[in-house]
């Protein structure tokens, strides 16, 4: 089965930082590739589809890029709300990510 | 809006079997693939597995020779099974809708903890 290994496994930084979350796939899998927020006791919500497409409604701060086997996820400026765990998924045999935790500074 | 409710015993005997239900409400259940997916607490999430309109399958191997999916699209609700369960199988479970590579929506989760 593909793995994906998300780099950090945790993150801590302030409001207003840009920040780049990893997802590495252990083999190619093109462009099939999910981020997801999630909050305590909520469940995951779709940030991006395919890669870098971004999931109506979500703030245009977020934005996803990468194809085959790295992708990542960028926070343009943080809001308070943004914290949270951040999973990647990919779409081949549909594993995901371990989480990456980003925290406030 | 499409909303997705999961139920079923919130407490489940080990070796006996789980079985949840998704009802869908918002929009048809045909013509997309709707997903399982748990959370053990303090953990990341595992994808269990998916099932088509027309009841076609495919399960996640770690867990295939215990699961079994099932849609009634009749009653706008889809199935999972679960069998002989141990502690290691407590978790939240999600069902999830599956658009093109991506689950976009998610039912709120319902935590089941398997205790004698």
């Amino acid at each position: 089965a593909i793995q994906l290994t998300q780099s950090p496994s945790s993150l801590s930084a302030s409001v207003g930082d840009r920040v780049t979350i990893t997802c590495r796939a252990s083999q190619g899998i093109s462009s099939a590739l999910a981020w997801y927020q999630q909050k305590p006791g909520k469940a995951p919500k779709l940030l991006m589809y395919a890669a870098s497409n971004l999931q109506s409604g979500v703030p245009s701060r977020f934005s996803g890029s990468g194809s085959g086997t790295d992708f990542t996820l960028t926070i343009s400026s943080l809001q308070p709300e943004d914290f949270a765990t951040y999973y990647c998924q990919q779409f081949n045999s549909y594993t995901f990510g371990q989480g990456t935790r980003l925290e406030i500074k | 809006q499409v909303q997705l409710q999961e139920s079923g015993p919130g407490l489940v005997k080990p070796s006996e079997t789980l079985s949840l239900t998704c009802f869908v409400s918002g929009d048809s259940i045909s013509s997309y693939y709707w997903n399982w997916i748990r959370q053990p607490a303090g953990k990341g999430l595992e994808w269990i597995g998916r099932i088509y309109t027309s009841g076609s399958t495919d399960y996640n191997p770690s867990l295939k020779s215990r699961v079994t999916m099932s849609v009634d699209t009749s009653k706008s609700q889809f199935s999972l099974n679960l069998n002989s369960v141990t502690a290691a199988d407590t978790a939240v479970y999600y069902c999830a809708r599956e658009t093109w590579v991506a689950f976009d929506i998610w039912g709120q989760g319902t935590m089941v903890t398997v205790s004698s």
